[in-house]
């Protein structure tokens, strides 16, 4: 499966908007961009996800380049609950029967600050 | 709303000790997951599930098995545990296809002494 670069950390002003990269330039074209989140002591948090296009839900914007080598999350305007690690992870069908295997990295730890 | 119940969220066990870790999900999920999580490692499959009692190893199953006699639960066995054994332990579900989010339970910190 495809292997996700995101830096290790980065900060955001509380009320901005925080923008969070990733690299995924291995992903095949079955392959989900899905981003997770984890806040201290809980499980990760599902976000959002997409192919091609670029997606939008209440909680965040997904943007995906033409070709596929790189997204980024937005979180449009960033509030202190938003501090956590966030991950980014490719998907990919490994049997017919639709099990797959995620592959989680390391993630970039977002700050939030007042 | 979907819901993945890990049946303890802290557990002291001994060296030797068989444990059983215990998740349960409500939304008539295919897919069953569990991984650990350890500080500077990240999270890494252990085994994961597509079918009752069906099975398949993921990245570190040494050390540990499973069971999936019902749809909704899947367990976690440490047949004899150990203290390298000691993490955070996550269970996820997901319906078959590859369009579909992974839910996650909050974990289970299971400490071996």
């Amino acid at each position: 499966d495809a292997k996700t670069t995101q830096p290790t950390s980065m900060d955001c002003a509380e009320g901005r908007a925080a923008n969070l990269p990733c690299n995924h330039s291995t992903i095949s074209g079955n392959e989900y961009v899905y981003w997770y989140r984890q806040i201290h002591s809980q499980g990760p948090q599902y976000i959002i996800h997409g192919l091609k296009n670029n997606e939008t839900n209440e909680m965040a914007s997904l943007i995906i380049t033409e070709d596929r080598k790189s997204s980024t999350l937005i979180l449009p305007h960033a509030t202190l609950r938003d501090t956590a690690v966030y991950y980014c992870i490719v998907r990919v069908d490994y049997s017919g029967a639709g099990s797959y295997q995620l592959t989680f990295g390391k993630g970039t730890k977002l700050s939030v600050i007042p | 709303d979907v819901k993945v119940t890990q049946s303890s969220r802290y557990l002291v066990k001994r060296t030797g000790e068989k444990v059983f870790l215990e998740c349960v999900q409500d939304m008539d999920h295919e897919n069953m997951f569990w991984y650990r999580q350890d500080p500077g490692l990240g999270l890494r499959l252990i085994y994961f599930s597509y079918d009752v009692k069906m099975k398949e190893k993921g990245d570190i199953p040494e050390g540990y098995s499973v069971s999936r006699e019902k749809k909704e639960r899947f367990s976690l066995i440490l047949e004899s545990a150990s203290t390298n054994q000691t993490s955070m332990y996550l269970c996820a579900s997901t319906q078959r296809g590859i369009n579909s989010p992974l839910h996650f339970g909050n974990g289970t910190r299971l400490t071996v002494t």
